[in-house]
């Protein structure tokens, strides 16, 4: 079936650094991938989404490419802040589901440090 | 606003009762999923509806039942039967079933059975 694998956490960083995390999924389909982020006591809030390979999804300064070559979804961002510290899902959504379920990763929750 | 408003916020019950998780949106979204997180965990489907007077068991569905007479509401029914009821519950819609239609989220219903 399909599934979503992220790197584990916790990711650790001093502010302003370069964030990764790893995102991979498998799928029979032709999914839209995303990335929610969640803080604390709260629910998951759609950050970017990309629809077919090769798109690139973008907000807040955070970006995320759609490699179908290598079923990746990595999320990125340049410079983070204290205010970042958060947990994020990769997910993804297959088409030829008629469900439209969200298939999710474990989260990687990130610290960030000032 | 458009949104979805989960509540309560925080919900206490004793072992045996039942208990009912509300979930509404103004969104105009036909599909309505509730999904349950675990500590360290990701999100795991709980049931779907597509439509109104419809519904699916997802993959943790026992234990639980929901009803869809309304197209803004969705709620969830924790029984008795269901064996670790303690978690947090997030309701989510979206437009379709369609891949590239994102969940939207509520904020989470945190229950507590003792």
């Amino acid at each position: 079936g399909d599934s979503v694998t992220q790197m584990e956490g916790p990711v650790t960083l001093s502010e302003e650094a370069f964030l990764t995390i790893n995102c991979t999924y498998t799928a029979t389909g032709y999914p839209s991938l995303f990335w929610y982020v969640q803080y604390p006591g709260e629910g998951l809030q759609l950050l970017l989404k990309a629809t077919k390979a090769d798109d690139k999804g973008s907000n807040k300064g955070f970006e995320a490419t759609y490699r179908k070559e290598t079923t990746s979804f990595h999320l990125e961002k340049g410079s983070v802040q204290v205010s970042d510290s958060a947990v994020y899902f990769c997910a993804l959504r297959d088409g030829s589901s008629n469900t439209g379920k969200l298939i999710f990763g474990q989260g990687t929750t990130l610290q960030v440090k000032p | 606003d458009g949104g979805i408003t989960q509540s309560p916020k925080y919900l206490f019950r004793k072992e045996g009762q039942n208990v009912t998780l509300s979930c509404e949106q103004n969104l105009n979204h036909d599909a309505m999923y509730w999904y349950r997180q675990d500590p360290g965990q990701g999100l795991r489907l709980i049931y779907y509806s597509q439509i109104v007077n419809d519904f699916q068991k997802g993959d943790i569905a026992e234990g639980y039942s929901v009803s869809r007479e309304k197209k803004e509401s969705f709620p969830l029914t924790v029984t008795s039967a269901q064996k670790n009821p303690t978690a947090f519950y997030l309701c989510a819609s979206s437009a379709t079933t369609g891949h590239n239609s994102p969940l939207h989220f509520g904020n989470g219903t945190r229950l507590t059975v003792t």
